[in-house]
């Protein structure tokens, strides 16, 4: 049984350059979740949705940040345009459920750095 | 704006029970303790979660004082891989539901 994919693991890109992720949460799961994990900040929540509905994007940090997820098996955190300040490890985690209680399940992250 | 309180790194040998502490003074009455970690360079992983109960499953036992402002989880045999970030995390309610804040976390290190 898959858990959580997340594409591509590892990107590198230039500053002023759009960067899209993208998440495949585990099927049948109703809640995803996008998170960024800096050594400064830790692991910091992003944006939940519920099914397909973003619920609280209070922590997307500004305009150049945006989420979709236009199906229940597939989601994008697109950055335009990037900036150095923005590398981090994004992951994408999923869970059955409305709320944030219930168990979430991480994908293995994707690595970016901005130069 | 995390409500739990985690030394920053602990040791364990090999094969020892790991007793790892978490101070949550202001938990309110209907909110639970959730325990994750993360091992090195993956995405954290569940492992236990309480109200007030103890709860055990087959990772770890969750010990919750009884009047709720700490916790402690055990993993009963500590082995190498177990060495990871634990965090305790205490789920905040908000108006749509809840959600989980993680903090800093404790740096378990499992040593042979």
């Amino acid at each position: 049984d898959a858990g959580v994919i997340q594409s591509p693991r590892h990107e590198v890109t230039e500053m002023g350059q759009e960067v899209t992720l993208r998440c495949k949460p585990i099927s049948g799961h109703n809640s995803l979740f996008w998170y960024r994990q800096t050594m400064m900040r830790g692991l910091e929540l992003l944006i939940y949705f519920n099914n397909n509905v973003p619920i609280d994007d209070s922590g997307m940090p500004e305009d150049r940040f945006s989420a979709k997820m236009p199906n229940a098996s597939f989601s994008t955190l697109k950055i335009q345009p990037s900036e150095p300040r923005d590398s981090a490890v994004y992951f994408c985690a999923s869970s059955l459920g409305r709320g944030m209680a219930e168990t979430q399940y991480f994908g293995p992250g994707t690595r970016l750095l901005v130069l | 704006d995390a409500k739990t309180t985690q030394p920053p790194s602990m040791d364990c040998a090999e094969g020892r029970a790991a007793n790892l502490p978490c101070n949550h003074s202001t938990i309110s009455g209907n909110e639970y303790v959730y325990w994750y970690r993360q091992i090195h360079s993956q995405g954290p992983q569940y492992i236990i979660h309480g109200l007030k109960n103890n709860e055990t499953n087959e990772m770890a036992s969750l010990i919750i004082t009884e009047d709720r402002k700490s916790s402690t989880l055990i993993l009963p045999h500590a082995t190498l891989r177990d060495t990871a970030v634990y965090y305790c995390i205490v789920r905040v309610d908000m108006e749509y539901g809840n959600k989980l804040v993680f903090g800093a976390g404790t740096i378990l290190r499992v040593k042979s």
